[in-house]
């Protein structure tokens, strides 16, 4: 399989469960994001792992929890979250170290829509 | 406060026609600036870039155009196509730490009509 997949692509969640997202990709980057797209908002990056290095939007709230186990592999976990958190979270890679044309154009995953009840 | 802002939320226009649209940035320290297209149900894909040392990039009937006196770029497409209709994202990015990190806009929807 190519490109960037995310798993689940529908999630509905209490917001007393703890679930978690997930993003695999098969380009050979080594950068990943988390983007949170809300309707009529700018998307905005909720996290980055970059060539080791995490950068994080220090608005995120703490009930979101990120881990990338590899270059391959991020993971969005999820637990006790509210209803303003209902939106399509999408994942994206890049190749990171390679000046601004290669680390800025991101390939997207499909997008998990998330909601919170 | 919003970065990088596209004010139109939708755009129509007739196939055939030129569709342009708009981004304006605060961000000085900006210097690599890309459009990006989704499809509903998908995300979006990369549609062309430009550098702040230039300004204007072609690509087929997609040219971006930058003004960085005035904070603005723009996205020509020359003629439209019903399938061009989507949603379009401005983004733009400047150095953090070691990484590059694009801060996106939210959006216009362009709709084509045959």
């Amino acid at each position: 399989e190519t490109g960037v997949t995310q798993t689940p692509r529908h999630l509905v969640m209490g917001m007393t469960n703890k679930k978690s997202l997930k993003c695999e990709q098969h380009l050979g980057h080594n950068a990943m994001y988390w983007y949170k797209q809300s309707a009529k908002k700018p998307l905005e990056l909720m996290f980055v792992y970059s060539l080791e290095e995490r950068v994080e939007n220090n608005s995120v709230p703490s009930r979101f929890s990120p881990e990338c186990p590899n270059s391959s592999h991020l993971f969005l976990h999820l637990h006790t979250l509210q209803p303003e958190d209902s939106a399509l979270y999408l994942c994206a890679s890049s190749r990171a170290g390679l000046g601004p044309s290669g680390a800025n154009v991101l390939t997207f995953g499909a997008g998990s829509r998330l909601t919170v009840l | 406060d919003q970065q990088v802002k596209q004010n139109s939320p939708s755009l129509s226009v007739q196939e055939g026609r030129i569709s342009i649209l708009n981004c304006d940035y605060t961000n000085s320290m900006f210097d690599y600036f890309l459009w990006y297209k989704k499809y509903p149900a998908e995300g979006p894909t990369f549609l062309i870039s430009i550098s702040s040392i230039k300004d204007k990039n072609e690509d087929g009937r997609f040219t971006v155009f930058l003004n960085k006196s005035a904070k603005h770029l723009s996205l020509h497409i020359v003629p439209s196509q019903p399938g061009d209709s989507a949603v379009y994202f401005c983004a733009a990015s400047a150095r953090t730490g070691g990484s590059y990190i694009p801060t996106f806009g939210r959006g216009t929807s362009l709709i084509v009509h045959p």
